[in-house]
């Protein structure tokens, strides 16, 4: 059974720091592996979407990687900004007929202080 | 519409009444999905819709759980005789469906079962 495990739970940094978000599953058998924010009392946005066979995706100031043999992928967010303040989550699919089948991690608080 | 729209966006409830939740999805997507989202823990599945049929309701908690999609389109989740441990963040999102793996969320319901 595919889990997804997010660390830190939490993380709080000065504004302009970079700094990396960890996301690890137990099943390297993966569709794809998006990484989303969501903010308080707001749905879900999609973030990065990474394909099983591509390594990483850059959007912005956001890159994410992907090492699928090892069951991680990292989100690196570089000169953090107070609006980056979010709850940042993973989650893996398995297999590219189950659209709905994303594994979600339980996510990671990030603060970015002014 | 312009995105996916859930409402009540906040629901407060005494044990044991039943709920409907409401989602709207964007217009023209055919697969919308219910994820139930409680404090610190990962999204969880609950159902997927293919139109108007639902392939999987494997996700569903228990019998007090039922959902239905009429037209195509609006899917209602109703919770019967609700209990506290129901208490959580109730988010819907809609996608193209197929092989399209971006699915677009609502802001979500906030149930409170008191």
């Amino acid at each position: 059974k595919q889990e997804v495990t997010q660390i830190p739970a939490a993380l709080s940094v000065p504004e302009g720091e970079n700094l990396v978000l960890n996301c690890s599953f137990t099943d390297s058998a993966i569709y794809n592996l998006q990484w989303f924010r969501q903010d308080p009392g707001k749905g879900l946005t999609s973030l990065l979407l990474i394909q099983s066979s591509q390594r990483e995706q850059t959007s912005g100031r956001l890159n994410a990687s992907l090492d699928k043999s090892s069951g991680r992928s990292t989100l690196y967010i570089a000169a953090s900004q107070p609006g980056d303040s979010a709850t940042y989550l993973c989650a893996v699919r398995g297999s590219m007929d189950s659209n709905y089948q994303l594994i979600w991690g339980a996510g990671t608080k990030l603060i970015i202080k002014p | 519409g312009a995105g996916v729209s859930q409402s009540p966006s906040n629901k407060v409830t005494e044990k044991g009444k039943d709920v409907e939740l409401r989602c709207d999805p964007i217009s023209g997507h055919t697969a919308l999905y219910w994820y139930r989202q409680s404090l610190g823990q990962g999204l969880e599945f609950l159902i997927y819709f293919q139109g108007n049929s639902a392939p999987d309701k494997s996700g569903l908690p228990s019998d007090r759980f039922s959902a239905e999609r009429t037209g195509g389109s609006v899917s209602t989740l109703t919770i019967q005789r609700t209990q506290q441990e129901d208490s959580a963040v109730y988010l819907c999102a809609s996608s193209l469906g197929g092989s399209v793996p971006e699915a677009f969320f609502g802001q979500g319901t906030r149930l409170t079962v008191v």
